[in-house]
């Protein structure tokens, strides 16, 4: 009955390999996010997706690719993994754009990857 | 300048103990404001929201200060299980919502 959950858990790969994390909620929001936490704690949005329109952080590399086949399904591909890529990925969903009237985020555990 | 800051701590204080943490932002418009709580290797959960005239949830209490543009968040009586990071968050509008860096709670026996 999880709200937000996202595969795998844990991820160890290579550089320069390409992996896909995936992340579905049934909670029926409208918005789906990811977030990546850095070792330094630092929780930055890395792309939000509603109603079909993608935003996108200006910052995040374009070996990230979001792909939401449907509302409840909002999956992260990385293409030429790299070391800096290390870190804890957090898929989120809220029932509105998160800040417009204050709709709050949900969750999934993180999925930790680690290049090496 | 970063969006939210917040003192990084740790905080260790004892059990029974009364803690607060501030939390400062930018942006005068900012909009909504809210503590979540993270238990360590753990995704981040929505502790409480905050609200214009602060408001309290059992040994929780927040507060927003837009003149000097902070949140408050203070717990009473504190429990271990309170150990965590608490991360403000503040919302400038639809889908820019800003994380700090959190401030991590030890609560020792």
């Amino acid at each position: 009955d999880t709200a937000v959950s996202q595969t795998p858990k844990y991820l160890v790969t290579q550089m320069g390999n390409d992996k896909s994390i995936k992340c579905e909620q049934n909670l029926g929001h409208d918005t789906m996010y990811w977030y990546k936490q850095d070792s330094k704690k630092f929780l930055k949005i890395m792309f939000s997706y509603n109603n079909k329109e993608l935003i996108i952080n200006e910052t995040v590399p374009n070996r990230f690719s979001p792909k939401s086949p449907d509302k409840a399904h909002l999956n992260l591909h990385i293409n030429s993994l790299e070391l800096g890529d290390s870190a804890v990925y957090f898929c989120a969903s809220s029932q509105e754009l998160s800040g417009h009237r204050g709709s709050p985020l949900h969750f999934g555990n993180g999925t930790r990857l680690t290049v090496t | 300048r970063k969006e939210v800051e917040q003192d990084p701590g740790p905080f260790n204080v004892p059990e029974g103990a009364t803690v607060a943490f501030n939390c400062t932002y930018s942006n005068s418009a900012s909009q909504s404001f809210f503590w979540y709580r993270q238990d360590c290797r753990k995704e981040p959960k929505l502790l409480m929201s905050v609200y214009s005239s602060g408001n309290e949830d059992g040994r929780f209490t927040a507060q927003l200060n837009r003149a000097s543009q902070y949140i408050s968040l203070l717990i009473r009586d504190s429990k271990l299980s309170d150990s965590a990071t608490y991360l403000c968050v503040v919302t400038t509008g639809a889908n820019n919502l800003f994380f700090g860096t959190g401030t991590r709670l030890t609560v020792i026996p």
